[in-house]
């Protein structure tokens, strides 16, 4: 258990739809990133952010947006959902920001875009 | 551009021996290496970690080892067991300003045999 948490396990939803995925650090972690895996991809970097504010940004689509929260919960969303949106999502958090510190995973959320 | 490679999809060894996992990387930036081990249905779990300063870093069965003019870093895992069977990803971080995100090689499928 790396103590990141996110909810919810799986998805199931229709195109054109909006969902939230959540994330919460482990205790003390103040970036949080999140990551796309899909098929055909790989692991892929799509956001970060370090104590409330956005710090980079990777291949993230318009569609999709996030924020942290003062209490460190990350939420993302995606909207307008396409097919090829159906991936796995993880989120990750590490002590500070900066390279040179290890991720750690929570379990992930399965999106299915029907 | 895949600025991660692991060239090998797939490994098998037999319990007890060493295991050799290996990973190109082309982006000389990268300063930091880790390596992740994940099984099906769940997030990537951290197992070790390699600074550029450094040409080895061992954590019990585990060594990594890191060939900077060769830009091929890899992991060594001795004795292999059967829990060590699971999907390995090498990535790196410290990319210009985004330095913190990680990017992924492909994997490599590790099957120890007992």
């Amino acid at each position: 258990d790396s103590g990141v948490t996110q909810t919810p396990k799986h998805l199931i939803t229709a195109t054109g739809q909006r969902v939230t995925l959540r994330c919460s650090p482990r205790s003390g972690d103040l970036s949080v990133y999140w990551y796309q895996q899909s098929l055909d991809q790989g692991l892929q970097f799509l956001i970060q952010y370090y104590n409330g504010e956005e710090r980079a940004k990777g291949n993230i689509l318009e569609r999709f947006s996030a924020q942290q929260f003062p209490d460190l919960h990350s939420e993302l969303n995606l909207s307008s959902l396409e097919l090829g949106d159906s991936a796995l999502y993880f989120c990750a958090s590490s002590v500070e920001a900066g390279s040179g510190y290890e991720q750690y995973f929570g379990p992930g959320t399965r999106l299915t875009v029907t | 551009d895949q600025q991660v490679k692991q060239n090998s999809p797939s490994l098998s060894v037999q319990e007890g021996r060493i295991s050799i996992l290996n990973c190109d990387y082309t982006n000389s930036m990268f300063d930091y290496f880790l390596w992740y081990k994940k099984y099906p249905a769940e997030g990537p779990t951290f197992l070790i970690s390699i600074s550029s300063i450094k040409d080895k870093n061992e954590d019990g069965r585990f060594t990594v080892f890191l060939n900077k003019s060769a830009k091929h870093l890899s992991l060594h895992i001795v004795p292999s067991q059967p829990g060590d069977s699971a999907v390995y990803f090498c990535a790196a971080s410290g990319e210009g300003s985004s330095g913190d995100k990680l990017t992924f090689g492909t994997g490599t499928r590790l099957a120890v045999r007992p």
